[in-house]
């Protein structure tokens, strides 16, 4: 089966403790994304990768950091610095500039 | 700065009924549109593409249209099911090197039986 998967589910992060979440697709994609959507409201781009071993800053990048040094993989770091990271947080993948995929998002709480 | 707006913000309506969404955006220099569905605590399942040189796609009982000279989309359901209840998201790309997606905030609808 070809689409992408994201882990965990759920995650729960104390105060100053860096996680990381995970992103994986197998549909042969190029480019990578990664958004926050908070209740209520609409998606935001954190970070996105056109290509392996290269990734640019979205618009709400900063607390965020995310490595792509495999074509299928796409983890995205939520650090200490982020200082409302409750969200939950979904991961895309794409041929360039065509219909964006979907993974099926994972629920972080700062307890 | 391309801003993503949906109105309205949530819909009720019988089961049976032909409904409309609306999406429009600040800025007409989009690559594309996408709508999506996303059913509570899932991920978004793509709908329609409707490229910057279209006007409309069609997929079943969904009908999205673009036009893009006054910045609207609508997204038609045909003979509305209450398995069509869901979250409806509309997304530009821009143009340029980018490809970024912005987001509408989303219209709720709910079909009732």
């Amino acid at each position: 089966d070809g689409g992408i998967t994201q882990s965990p589910k759920y995650l729960f992060r104390k105060e100053g403790q860096n996680v990381t979440l995970s992103c994986e697709q197998n549909l042969n994609h190029d480019a990578m994304y990664w958004y926050r959507q908070d209740p209520g409201q609409g998606l935001r781009l954190i970070y996105y990768s056109q290509i392996v071993n290269d990734f640019q800053k979205g618009d709400i990048a900063e607390g965020y950091s995310v490595s792509r040094e495999k074509k299928e993989s796409f983890p995205l770091t939520v650090t200490s610095a982020q200082k409302n990271p409750t969200a939950f947080y979904l991961c895309a993948s794409s041929l360039p500039a065509n219909e964006q995929f979907f993974g099926p998002g994972t629920r972080l709480t700062v307890l | 700065k391309q801003e993503v707006t949906q109105i309205p913000a949530a819909l009720s309506v019988p089961e049976g009924e032909n409904l409309v969404l609306n999406c429009s955006f600040t800025d007409s220099a989009i690559y594309n549109l996408q709508w999506f569905r996303q059913d509570p605590g899932k991920g978004l399942t793509s709908l329609l593409l409707i490229q910057s040189s279209q006007r409309e796609q069609t997929s079943g009982r969904l009908n999205a249209s673009l036009d893009k000279s006054s910045g609207r989309s609508t997204l038609y359901i045909a003979a509305s099911q209450p398995g069509d209840s869901a979250t409806y998201l509309c997304a530009v790309v821009h143009g340029g090197s980018a490809r970024q997606l912005t987001f509408g905030s989303g219209t709720q609808l709910t079909v009732l039986p």
